[in-house]
């Protein structure tokens, strides 16, 4: 167990509809990363929330938004979507260290999405 | 733009052999490289981080290098066992910000 909690784990929705993926990170993490996975792809990296502001950007689509809260935990938010947008999705975690180096991260079990 | 190369998508060897993975990078200077384990529809899980000031870093049957001239870091497991049999993803970073992975290896290993 990572510590990192995704919910839910299995979304099954319609083309054109709304979801949100929720991830609770491991206690005391302030960072927050979220990565798209489809099908025998690599990870694709969205965005990075640190302490409940936007870090980074990645391949994150403009129907796709997401948000850290001041409890840590986070939601990516998809918009319209598309066949496509099937994937799993994984939220992961890590700490932060005072001179800006390096930690590993965790990650949750993930969101497995199909849009239908 | 920052490109991250795995060597190969699949990687066969026996077992009691060892297996060696490759981690190309381009156009950035990570100051960090990390190395994860991924099965199939699970989550990545850490096996080892080096720093750009460190050769090479050992764990249990787990070696990484790092040359940042070459600009390349070299994944080994030795005396592999068909539970080692994943794919591997490589992450070089600056630091914790947007922590970007490879494409992956996906190691076999037949008994």
């Amino acid at each position: 167990d990572s510590g990192v909690t995704q919910t839910p784990k299995h979304l099954i929705t319609a083309t054109g509809q709304r979801v949100t993926l929720r991830c609770s990170p491991r206690s005391g993490d302030l960072s927050v990363y979220w990565y798209q996975q489809s099908l025998d792809q690599g990870l694709q990296f969205l965005i990075q929330y640190y302490n409940g502001e936007e870090r980074a950007k990645g391949n994150i689509l403009e129907r796709f938004s997401a948000q850290q809260f001041p409890d840590l935990h986070s939601e990516l938010n998809l918009s319209s979507l598309e066949l496509g947008d099937s994937a799993l999705y994984f939220c992961a975690s890590s700490t932060q260290i005072r001179d800006g180096g390096n930690t590993e991260a965790f990650f949750g079990q993930g969101t497995r999405l199909t849009v239908v | 733009s920052q490109k991250i190369e795995q060597n190969s998508e699949a990687l066969n060897i026996q077992e009691g052999k060892t297996a060696t993975l490759t981690c190309n990078y381009t156009n950035y200077s990570p100051a960090y490289l990390q190395w994860y384990r991924q099965d199939p529809g699970r989550g990545p899980v850490f096996l080892l981080l080096i720093r750009e000031n460190e050769k090479e870093k050992r764990k249990e049957r787990l070696k990484v290098t790092f040359d940042t001239t070459l600009k390349q870091s070299l994944f080994h497991i030795t005396a592999s066992q068909p539970a080692d049999s994943a794919t591997y993803l490589c992450a070089p970073s600056y630091n914790n910000n947007d922590m970007r992975f490879g494409a992956g290896t996906r190691l076999t290993v037949k008994p």
